[in-house]
């Protein structure tokens, strides 16, 4: 256990329903990460905020994805009218940012399936 | 095209023996090079993180390896064991941004 949680663990959905997942990141982390794994793939960056500001948002992340951090602590990632392409593992992580070489600690994961 | 490749993409090795992973990179400018060990259904967790100066970083059984002239990097693990199986990870950061590049990963399998 990283100290890093997410829910749900798994979301099973059908097409074109609007789905949302949790993250909990270290309390004292200041930056948090979102990625997307599908199977036989390492993780691919989605978006990141430092606090509550998102200050990057990958080419990955189309119009019906959202994600906040609104009070610099949890974060939310929405998936809008999903598409079966959207089936993948969304990760979390947390790092205490300042140095490079900061840790990052990614949660479980949250398995999506859109059938 | 910033670019993390792995070898071999998959691997099975009887326990006790050793293995070396191979990470090559074309991620540039560099900040730093990252191995994590992801089991199946779980997050990532991180093995190693090297700069540009360092050469070699060891965690337990675990030793990375990098050349920074030719953005080559190993991971060699040694007197393997049952609990070793798993996906590993190469990542490399950039130093402008704030951008993660993962490598698909090597799965590795160790056998009784």
């Amino acid at each position: 256990d990283t100290g890093v949680s997410q829910d749900p663990r798994h979301k099973i959905t059908k097409r074109g329903q609007n789905v949302t997942f949790r993250c909990d990141p270290i309390s004292e982390h200041n930056r948090l990460y979102w990625y997307r794994q599908t199977l036989g793939q390492g993780p691919e960056f989605l978006t990141y905020f430092q606090n509550e500001a998102q200050l990057e948002k990958s080419r990955l992340l189309s119009d019906r994805f959202s994600a906040e951090r609104p009070k610099g602590s949890f974060s939310t990632l929405e998936i809008q009218r999903t598409e079966q392409g959207d089936s993948a593992m969304y990760l979390c992580a947390s790092s205490l940012g300042g140095q490079d070489n900061y840790e990052q600690y990614f949660g479980p994961g949250t398995r999506l399936t859109v059938t | 095209k910033n670019q993390v490749e792995q070898s071999p993409q998959s691997l099975i090795i009887l326990e006790g023996k050793n293995c070396t992973l191979q990470c090559n990179y074309t991620v540039s400018p560099f900040s730093n090079l990252r191995w994590y060990k992801q089991d199946t259904g779980r997050g990532p967790v991180s093995l190693t993180i090297m700069t540009f100066s360092e050469n070699t970083k060891s965690n337990g059984r675990y030793t990375a390896t990098l050349d920074a002239d030719t953005k080559q990097s190993s991971l060699h693990i040694t007197a393997s064991q049952l609990s070793d199986s798993a996906s590993y990870i190469c990542v490399v950061r950039t130093n402008t941004g704030n951008q993660f590049y993962f490598g698909t990963g090597t799965s590795l399998t160790v056998i009784p």
